[in-house]
C-alpha cells in the first residue's frame, strides 16, 4: 500500500463550480499537509501549506485537514480555465525533510 | 528573488551513457532534494543534501548519486542509463531540513529521454 493515495481523475468541471480534490495516507506521524499546483511540462507549485488539523483558507482556495481520518482535501471555488493543472498533495513527518506526494489529480475547468 | 534553477531543461541519452543534472537552489536555501516524476508512479524521493552532507536517501539503485557543494548548489548523477531512467527529474530546495514551517520549491525540472 502507498503512503499517499489520491484518485488520479482526470477531472473535468465547467467553470465557476466548485472543485474538490482529495487524499488518504496511512502514516499517522504525517503532520505537516501541503497541496502543489504542477502545469504541464512545468515544476510543481506551492499552493497550500497547513499544519495538523483544520482550515486554512487562501483566496479561492480551502484546504482541510482531518487527521482522524487521515484524509485532507482541497477546495476550488469559482473555478476558472487557469486552474487546469495537475494537483499534487503532499506530506511529512514532524522530523526530516522527506516528503511523501500523491501521483497527482488531472482538473480540467472548461469555458 | 530568483527560483530554484535547474539545467539542462532537455535532454536526450543512449542507454549506457551517463548524466550529471545541476540545480542551484533559491537564495539563502541550505536543503536540496531531488525527486524523479514519472506518469506510472508519480513524484519519488531520491535523495537530500543538506550543508554538503546527504542526510535521507530514497529506494533507488546505487546508479543515482548526488553532491552538494559549498555554495547550496547541487548535482545529480545517474550512471549505466537504462530506458525506465526516462522521467522529469526536479529539484527542490528549502531554508532547512525539517522543522516547524519548513516547506520545499521546486525548480522546473530537467526532462531526461533515454533512448
Amino acid at each position: 500500500q502507498k503512503e499517499v493515495e489520491q484518485d488520479p481523475g482526470p477531472l473535468s468541471v465547467p467553470e465557476g463550480a466548485i472543485v474538490s480534490l482529495n487524499c488518504t495516507y496511512s502514516n499517522s506521524a504525517f503532520q505537516y499537509f501541503m497541496w502543489y499546483r504542477q502545469y504541464s511540462r512545468k515544476g510543481p507549485e506551492l499552493l497550500m501549506y497547513t499544519y495538523s488539523s483544520g482550515n486554512k483558507e487562501d483566496g479561492r482556495f480551502t484546504a482541510q485537514v482531518d487527521k482522524s481520518s487521515k484524509y485532507i482535501s482541497l477546495f476550488i471555488r469559482d473555478s476558472q480555465p487557469s486552474d487546469s493543472a495537475t494537483y499534487l498533495c503532499a506530506m511529512r513527518a514532524n522530523t526530516g525533510n522527506q516528503f511523501y506526494f500523491g501521483t497527482g489529480t488531472s482538473l480540467t475547468v472548461i469555458p | 528573488k530568483a527560483g530554484v534553477t535547474q539545467t539542462p531543461r532537455y535532454l536526450i541519452k543512449t542507454r549506457g551513457q551517463q548524466v550529471t543534472l545541476s540545480c542551484s537552489p533559491i537564495s539563502g536555501h541550505r536543503s536540496v532534494s531531488w525527486y524523479q516524476q514519472t506518469p506510472g508512479q508519480g513524484l519519488q524521493f531520491l535523495f537530500e543534501y543538506f550543508s554538503e552532507t546527504q542526510r535521507n536517501k530514497g529506494n533507488f539503485p546505487g546508479r543515482f548519486s548526488g553532491r552538494q557543494f559549498s555554495n547550496s548548489r547541487s548535482e545529480m548523477n545517474v550512471s549505466t542509463l537504462e530506458l525506465g531512467d526516462s522521467a522529469l527529474y526536479l529539484c527542490a530546495s528549502s531554508w532547512a531540513t525539517g522543522g516547524a514551517g519548513n516547506t520545499i520549491y521546486f525548480g522546473e525540472g530537467s526532462w531526461l529521454t533515454v533512448v
